[in-house]
């Protein structure tokens, strides 16, 4: 089975600073990788994920992640941020060719202030 | 549009008063589970279905049912509330591989008093 780790539960920053928010995971097998972004009030939605192939992997709203086998992680970066990504960040991991779905970290609440 | 519908988004109920939280969805995922979101602890996995008429337990069922007679439909049943299933739940839905990302719902606010 997998785990995930989320290494901070709350990351405040300043607007225009660059971001990186950790994550690490446990599996036996390979796996694939995803961040998920909640705004407030809202459910979950995918940010971005990684399959297989290049290991730095581009989503939405200028973030990006890179995996690396060896350090079992996979940080989520922006390398300026705006006011509007305040919000709560997951990342999560399914065993490749398992039955099992998706293990979550428990969060990373992302503040960004003025 | 492509999106998963929870109903209702706040219900507020006294101990023991049966409940049914809806959850639909219109992408004909063969997945579908339930979450509960509580300070700390993350998402934790309540039940799951891989198609219709399967399910499964998560990592915390206990006080809880489903059921999944139709693809679309994925309701969760609390035959008899208690104080601690106060949370947020959402709703999510796949297809079943495991490379296919989630789509979750908005999530409803359950307050148990």
């Amino acid at each position: 089975a997998q785990s995930v780790t989320q290494l901070d539960s709350q990351v405040p920053v300043f607007e225009e600073a660059p971001v990186e928010l950790r994550c690490n995971y446990s599996s036996s097998v390979s796996v694939y990788l995803f961040w998920y972004v909640q705004y407030p009030n809202q459910g979950l939605q995918l940010l971005l994920k990684y399959l297989s192939g290049s290991t730095l992997v581009k989503g939405i709203n200028g973030f990006e992640a890179e995996f690396n086998k060896s350090q079992t992680s996979f940080h989520l970066r922006k390398p300026s941020v705006h006011i509007s990504d305040t919000a709560e960040y997951f990342c999560a991991a399914a065993a490749q060719g398992g039955s099992e779905k998706l293990v979550f970290g428990k969060g990373t609440k992302l503040t960004v202030n003025p | 549009e492509a999106q998963v519908t929870q109903n209702p988004r706040y219900l507020i109920t006294v101990t023991g008063k049966k409940l049914t939280v809806t959850c639909s969805q219109n992408m004909n995922h063969e997945y579908m589970s339930w979450y509960r979101q509580d300070p700390g602890l993350g998402l934790r996995q309540i039940y799951y279905s891989m198609n219709v008429e399967v399910t499964d337990k998560g990592d915390v069922p206990e006080g809880y049912k489903v059921s999944r007679k139709e693809k679309r439909n994925f309701p969760l049943i609390l035959e008899s509330p208690s104080p601690n299933q106060t949370s947020l739940y959402f709703c999510a839905s796949s297809f079943v591989t495991n490379n296919s990302p989630l789509h979750f719902g908005n999530g409803t606010r359950l307050t148990v008093t």
